[in-house]
């Protein structure tokens, strides 16, 4: 059992917006500022595309955004694109050094 | 550009042990923590192991202290993972990651595959 609680599934249709949830404890989301969002695609290596709750690394669109609220994260990708089918999982820092993360959520283009 | 790349995955029997590296370039890797994370077959991700730039700290995951050992060799840009008394729930794919911002892992090797049987 994962840390961190995501659906294990979502989709939208292209051009649609999605929303993602990554729910943990204030040990982990809600007590730190240092959420982040990896995207895989099969038989690849994961990406980041969201560090610190809401900051975006070069390169990653701005399609990507992601926010917090309490003891929850979330990824919302606008504007959905066939490419951006692929797993996600998002991560925290929890106590006492310790990375967590969440079960990983397939998302689908319709 | 940055590189990451592991080598020495393979299979080992449960109580067997295996050494992982990843030699790195394109960053100036003294300067960085950096990690080991792993995906069991079908599974999400997983971190391992974490280490300072000067290799002062050190941070494992429950599951794996007392058992593996993260190291670097900054003179040659290079991270290893040395893993004793393995587990066939040890079987995954490891990546090594140079860590970013916030406990982020910033970039990605395309990971080595350990397989633990016997």
């Amino acid at each position: 059992q994962s840390a961190l609680t995501q659906p294990p599934s979502a989709s939208g249709s292209p051009g649609q917006s999605v929303t993602i949830s990554c729910t943990g404890t204030s040990s982990d989301v809600g007590g730190y500022n240092f959420v982040s969002w990896y995207q895989q695609h099969p038989g690849k290596a994961p990406k980041l595309m969201i560090y610190e709750v809401t900051k975006r690394p070069s390169g990653v669109p701005d399609r990507f955004s992601g926010t917090k609220s309490g003891n929850t994260a979330s990824l919302t990708v606008s504007g959905l694109q066939a490419e951006d089918e692929a797993d996600y999982y998002c991560s925290s820092y929890a106590d006492t050094n310790n990375l967590v993360f969440g079960g990983g959520t397939q998302l689908t283009v319709l | 550009d940055v590189q990451l790349v592991e080598s020495g995955g393979g299979l080992v029997q449960p109580g067997g042990s295996l050494r992982l590296s990843c030699a790195t370039s394109g960053f100036s890797f003294s300067s960085h923590w950096m990690s080991w994370l792993r995906q069991a077959p079908g599974r999400g991700l997983e971190w391992v192991a974490t280490i300072k730039p000067d290799g002062s700290d050190k941070f494992y995951v429950d599951s794996v202290k007392g058992r593996f050992t993260i190291s670097r060799d900054n003179a040659k840009n290079s991270l290893c993972l040395t893993m004793n008394t393995l587990r066939v729930e040890d079987t995954a794919m490891y990546y090594c990651a140079k860590d970013g911002p916030g406990w982020s892992r910033e970039y990605w090797g395309q990971g080595t595959l350990v397989t633990v049987s016997s």
